[in-house]
């Protein structure tokens, strides 16, 4: 079965810092994977999604993220943090384009120091 | 504001009770999927609905049940509640397109006593 492995359960950049947070797929046939943020009390927003169209995805709130079949993985990133992006995301893969439900990952909470 | 409803924000009940979660799905949206969150489980999905008739189910329980109606709004039922079925529950939809992409409503937040 599909799934997703994020690494490093909580991440702490400066404001202005890279954003990098990793996510890895297991996978023998291209996935769909997408990323999701979650703020405090909130549902879940969708930052971006790979859908087999392009390798680089551009998002929502400056985020990107790079599909590297070689590295099986998915990584998220921003080049500079800002505050209102502490927050928790998620990597998330559909498992089965058949019945299409995601299967996410862990989650890393990302926290920007001033 | 993903155009996803739910209903209520939080409910408090206590075990052994039984509740119903509502869910509209976005305008034009014929899929319902139901997730649940908790600290030790993360985010499961639990059971899909499209256009009406079940498609697919997850880690759900037997206690629980859903069901989507002609107006596409979705109803999750919890019933016998145990303490560990305190969690957050998320209703997302989709349209059955090429684009895959799912969005969420604001989750109810069930905590059982």
């Amino acid at each position: 079965a599909q799934s997703v492995t994020q690494l490093g359960s909580h991440v702490s950049v400066s404001e202005g810092a890279l954003v990098l947070l990793r996510c890895n797929y297991s996978s023998s046939v291209p996935p769909y994977l997408f990323w999701y943020v979650q703020y405090p009390n909130q549902g879940l927003q969708l930052l971006l999604k790979y859908t087999s169209a392009a390798t680089l995805v551009k998002g929502i709130n400056g985020f990107e993220a790079e599909f590297k079949k070689s590295e099986t993985s998915f990584h998220l990133t921003k080049p500079s943090a800002h505050m209102s992006d502490a927050a928790e995301y998620f990597c998330a893969v559909i498992a089965d384009t058949g019945r299409r439900a995601l299967t996410f990952g862990s989650g890393t909470r990302l926290q920007v120091q001033p | 504001d993903s155009g996803v409803t739910q209903t209520p924000k939080h409910l408090i009940t206590a075990t052994g009770q039984r509740v119903t979660l509502r869910c509209s799905p976005r305008s034009g949206d014929l899929s319902v999927y139901w997730y649940q969150q908790s600290l030790d489980q993360g985010l499961q999905f639990l059971i899909q609905y499209y256009n009406g008739e079940e498609r697919a189910k997850g880690n759900i329980l037997e206690r629980f049940s859903a069901q989507q109606f002609p107006d596409l709004h979705s109803e999750l039922n919890l019933s016998s509640l145990e303490l560990g079925d305190s969690a957050l529950y998320f209703c997302a939809s989709s349209r059955q397109s090429s684009s895959y992409e799912q969005y969420f409503g604001p989750g109810t937040r069930l905590t059982v006593t």
